[in-house]
């Protein structure tokens, strides 16, 4: 079964840090883009964040750039997201999800979320 | 940057169809794809590249594209249908709608 599972969610206090860990299965990891997106408490969908097969494409949402570090690590099929300077408005459920490329781009499977609440 | 407008509601009766749209500049330009989300679940799949339906998702979901509208239409919907559905579309990031909720009543 193709999956991703997410893990790594917490409370942190405004100005901390966090990192987000995602394990896929059942796909071979290193031929796939994937992508981080979330979704703040009862709100829309919002691309964070994406990283090509080998790591070395990244691009960020303009808001989290600069405080965002999307990475995997290939031999453990695990893709991650390093947070700082988190603020209030990064509260959300964080899903990581298989990213298809092919003249646009779409994501499937998505996790099941983890969630991220940033408050003092 | 690039934005998509949903309407946020639509209602349905069971057994009818309902068409959900997304809207955005030149959009017919770009491949949509679209998500449905149940409550507490996390999104799935349903359309991508306008209209292909991925393993799984029934016949009854289909897509189209064209000028600045696309439009996703559940024909015979059904109850379990009833949920969240995002449109999404790539301009240099993802970019998703503002969200369409089912209602099937």
């Amino acid at each position: 079964e193709v999956q991703v599972v997410e893990s790594g969610g917490d409370l942190v206090q405004p100005g901390g840090s966090l990192r987000l860990s995602c394990t896929a299965s059942g796909f071979t990891f290193t031929n796939y883009w994937m992508s981080w997106v979330r979704q703040a408490p009862g709100k829309g969908l919002e691309w964070v964040a994406h990283i090509n097969q080998d790591g070395s494409e990244k691009d960020y949402l303009y808001s989290v750039k600069g405080r965002f570090t999307i990475s995997r690590d290939n031999t453990k099929n695990s893709l991650y997201l390093q947070m700082s300077s988190l603020r209030a408005e990064d509260t959300a459920v964080y899903y990581c999800a298989r990213q298809f490329y092919d003249g646009t781009r779409w994501f499937d499977p998505w996790g099941q979320g983890t969630l991220v609440t940033v408050s003092s | 940057s690039y934005e998509l407008t949903q309407p946020p509601s639509v209602s349905v009766s069971p057994g009818q169809t309902a068409s959900i749209t997304c809207s955005g500049d030149k959009l017919g330009d770009k491949y949509v794809c679209w998500y449905q989300q149940r409550p507490g679940q996390s999104p799935v799949l349903v359309i991508y590249q306008d209209t292909k339906r991925p393993s799984g998702i029934p016949e009854r979901f289909s897509g189209s594209n064209s000028g600045n509208t696309a439009t996703l239409t559940i024909s015979g919907t059904q109850t379990m249908d009833e949920a969240d559905y995002y449109c999404q579309a790539w301009d240099s990031t993802g970019v998703f709608g503002t969200g369409t909720k089912v209602t099937v009543l």
